[in-house]
């Protein structure tokens, strides 16, 4: 029979416009948060990190924005690109364990020419 | 720096034999963490370590699996007996606390 797995939701975008991709978060007391982008067939990369004490973070391309009061983090990416498609994980760590990551389930970003 | 290595990429073997992962982390990390990924089940944590020592196996399924850090650049996880259900793909990260954690390339599991 078919298998069941997880739905991932997608996100279908234009090349050339801007992606956002949501997370809404669990635990209050984490403090650093970090958005992953997954490859078919490879391993989750590092895109870029916040920290609690911040709300805006830019990188190349990319800007990750918190918002702790309603425990939200966003990811956008500028000018999408073929190249961006792929599965994009959110990842908090709570302050009191070290380095222990939670993941998200997943969004995964279609970019169509 | 080559980043996490990690080996095989690619493991087929048949239920009952057992099965050694292997993982070298980026020099200079002090943290070494063990996922596996599926379909069903997503991204799951199975077991990290902290300077080498466990610091949470809460997420190892059962007995049949056992992680190692003999030292700080290389760790082992061990499926003994394998069955098909843990046919997965198996990723190692590392990271230098507090920042985030790099993975590496992942193996391929399968248990026939």
């Amino acid at each position: 029979g078919e298998s069941v797995g997880l739905h991932l939701p997608t996100l279908s975008v234009q090349e050339g416009d801007n992606s956002i991709i949501n997370c809404a978060y669990s635990n209050s007391a984490s403090d650093y948060f970090i958005w992953y982008k997954q490859e078919s067939g490879k391993g989750p990369q590092f895109i870029i990190d916040i920290r609690s004490n911040m709300d805006k973070r830019q990188g190349q391309r990319v800007t990750v924005l918190l918002n702790k009061t309603v425990k939200h983090l966003s990811l956008q990416i500028a000018a999408t690109q073929p190249g961006d498609s792929a599965v994009y994980f959110c990842a908090e760590k709570n302050t009191g364990t070290a380095s222990k990551l939670t993941f998200g389930t997943g969004t995964r970003l279609q970019v169509t020419l | 720096d080559a980043g996490v290595i990690q080996s095989p990429r690619h493991e087929v073997t048949e239920m009952g034999q057992e099965v050694t992962l292997r993982c070298k982390p980026i020099s200079g990390h002090n943290s070494l963490f063990w996922y596996r990924q599926t379909m069903m089940r997503g991204l799951e944590l199975l077991i990290y370590f902290n300077n080498n020592v466990p610091i949470d196996d809460s997420g190892m399924p059962e007995d049949r699996f056992s992680a190692k850090m003999p030292n700080a650049s290389f760790s082992t996880l061990k499926i003994q007996p394998s069955e098909p259900r843990d046919s997965a793909v198996y990723f190692c990260a590392s990271s230098l606390a507090p920042q985030g954690q790099f993975f590496g390339p992942g193996t391929r599991l399968t248990v026939l």
